[in-house]
């Protein structure tokens, strides 16, 4: 079936540095990647998405590009902010054996960005 | 921008006690879905809908019933609860349409004492 793996946290940053969150999957087919952000207390929320091979997603700073050839959706910022700390999930969506379209998630990185 | 409402942020109920968590859509959404979130084990689903009245079990239904009367809610059921329910569950949307990602609520921390 469908998995996701990202890289395991706890992740600590100064302000200011540059991050990495590594992600690959695998999976059937031709899926969509996703990675959303979880702020403390809060639900999931979607932060970038890209559909097909080659795609980059990008929002709020954050970048992640679609590598069918390494089957990967690395999430990148230059430069992060003490805002950013939160937990990061990648995720993918393939169909269910029902026909309707499902997530699969990595298991989540936790981000601290301190001062 | 599409809202998920879960109805309660946080619940504590005892064990044996029927529960029942609430989620409305606003979007219209076909796709409806039911996760759990435990430290270490990231996102599980339990139970998934594609349309009124249909259901699909996820990685982990046991224990668990949903309900879908109405499009736009679904209801998580926990039938008897137990202390290992104890958990943070969260609600989710789609369309039913190609590779959309899903649009979540802001969880429900439960609590079976």
């Amino acid at each position: 079936g469908d998995s996701v793996t990202q890289m395991e946290g706890p992740v600590t940053l100064s302000e200011e540095a540059f991050l990495t969150i590594n992600c690959t999957y695998t999976a059937t087919g031709y899926p969509s990647l996703f990675w959303y952000v979880q702020y403390p207390g809060e639900g999931l929320q979607l932060l970038l998405k890209a559909t097909k091979a080659d795609d980059k997603g990008s929002n709020k700073g954050f970048e992640a590009t679609y590598r069918k050839e390494t089957t990967s959706f690395h999430l990148e910022k230059g430069s992060v902010q003490v805002s950013d700390s939160a937990v990061y999930f990648c995720a993918l969506s393939g169909k269910s054996g029902a026909g309707s379209y499902q997530l699969t998630f990595g298991k989540g990185t936790k981000l601290s960005v301190i001062p | 921008d599409v809202k998920v409402t879960q109805s309660s942020r946080y619940l504590v109920k005892r064990t044996g006690e029927k529960v029942f968590l609430e989620c409305v859509q606003d979007m219209d959404h076909e796709n409806m879905f039911w996760y759990r979130q435990d430290p270490g084990l990231g996102l599980r689903l339990i139970y998934f809908s594609y349309d009124v009245k249909m259901k699909e079990k996820g990685d982990i239904p046991e224990g668990y019933s949903v309900s879908r009367e109405k499009k736009e809610r679904f209801s998580l059921i926990l039938e008897s609860a137990s202390t290992n329910q104890t958990s943070m569950y969260l609600c989710a949307s789609s369309l039913i349409i190609g590779n959309q990602p899903q649009h979540f609520g802001d969880g429900t921390r439960l609590s079976i004492l």
